[in-house]
C-alpha cells in the first residue's frame, strides 16, 4: 500500500490560488500517470511521462500544469481551477511503459490513494 | 474514438452467489484486458488481467473471459463475500498505448 503515495490526500482551495499536488512512487518504475477520477464517469487520464517525457496529453485544461523531475516524482501544479475542476485526482506508476517500437504500454499499473481536490 | 462499455452500472447478487460483469471494447487492435477493485474511499488496486493470448484466466474466486472475435470480455465473480463489495473498473490498451476504461460497475454484496 506504500508503493505510490500522494500527497496532500484532502485539498479546498478557491479559483485563484495556486497549488500543487505531489505523487511518489517507490516501486522503481519508469511510467508515471495523472487521472482525473469523478463521479459516476470512467477514469480520465490526463497526462503520462515515461522516463521523465510526457508522452501523452489528453487535452487537458493548461490551468493543469504537470512536472516530472525524476522517475520517481510527479507533480501537478494547479492554478485559478473552475468548480467542476473538484475530483479525485489519481497518480499511478507502471514498469515496461511505453514501448515506442510496438506503441504499446500494456503493464500493471500502481495506484496512490489519490488527493480529494474541491474546488470553491 | 476508441472506448470501453461496461455493464451493467450497478449489480446487486445474494451472498454466495455469483456476480458477472461485461465489457465491450471497440479497438480491435486492444491486446491487454485489466480489472481493478477500488474499495470505498480507497485506491484501485488491479486483481486479475488479461492478455490477448489467452481466452480464460483465473485466480481462486475471480476468473476472467476473452472472446476477441466479438470484443467483449468478462469478470466473473464466484461464492461472493461481503469483502467483495466495491466498484469494478475494466480496461483495454488502446492502439497508441492507453489504457481505456470502463465507466465502473458497483457491485453490492447482499447479506
Amino acid at each position: 500500500e506504500t508503493g505510490v503515495t500522494q500527497t496532500p490526500r484532502h485539498l479546498v482551495m478557491g479559483m485563484t490560488n495556486k497549488k500543487s499536488l505531489k505523487c511518489e512512487q517507490h516501486l522503481g518504475h519508469n511510467a508515471m500517470y495523472w487521472y482525473k477520477q469523478s463521479a459516476k464517469k470512467p477514469l480520465e487520464l490526463m497526462f503520462v511521462y515515461s522516463l521523465e517525457e510526457r508522452v501523452e496529453n489528453n487535452s487537458v485544461p493548461s490551468r493543469f500544469s504537470p512536472e516530472c523531475p525524476n522517475s520517481s516524482h510527479l507533480f501537478l501544479h494547479l492554478h485559478t481551477l473552475q468548480p467542476e475542476d473538484s475530483a479525485l485526482y489519481l497518480c499511478a506508476s507502471s514498469q515496461d511503459s511505453w514501448d515506442r517500437v510496438s506503441a504499446r504500454g500494456t503493464d500493471t499499473q500502481y495506484f496512490g490513494p489519490g488527493t480529494r481536490l474541491t474546488v470553491l | 474514438g476508441e472506448n470501453v462499455e461496461q455493464h451493467p452500472s450497478t449489480l446487486s447478487v445474494q451472498e454466495g452467489d455469483s456476480a458477472v460483469i461485461k465489457c465491450t471494447y471497440s479497438d480491435s487492435a486492444s491486446n491487454y484486458f485489466p480489472w481493478y477493485k477500488q474499495e470505498l474511499g480507497k485506491r484501485p488496486q488491479l486483481i486479475i488481467d488479461i492478455r490477448s493470448n489467452v481466452g480464460e484466466k483465473k485466480d481462486q474466486r475471480i476468473a476472467v473471459t476473452l472472446n476477441k472475435t466479438a470484443k467483449h470480455f468478462s469478470l466473473h465473480i464466484t461464492e461472493t463475500q461481503p469483502e467483495d463489495s466495491a466498484v469494478y473498473f475494466c480496461a483495454a490498451v488502446k492502439s497508441n498505448y492507453q489504457l481505456i476504461w470502463g465507466a465502473g460497475t458497483k457491485l453490492i454484496i447482499k447479506p
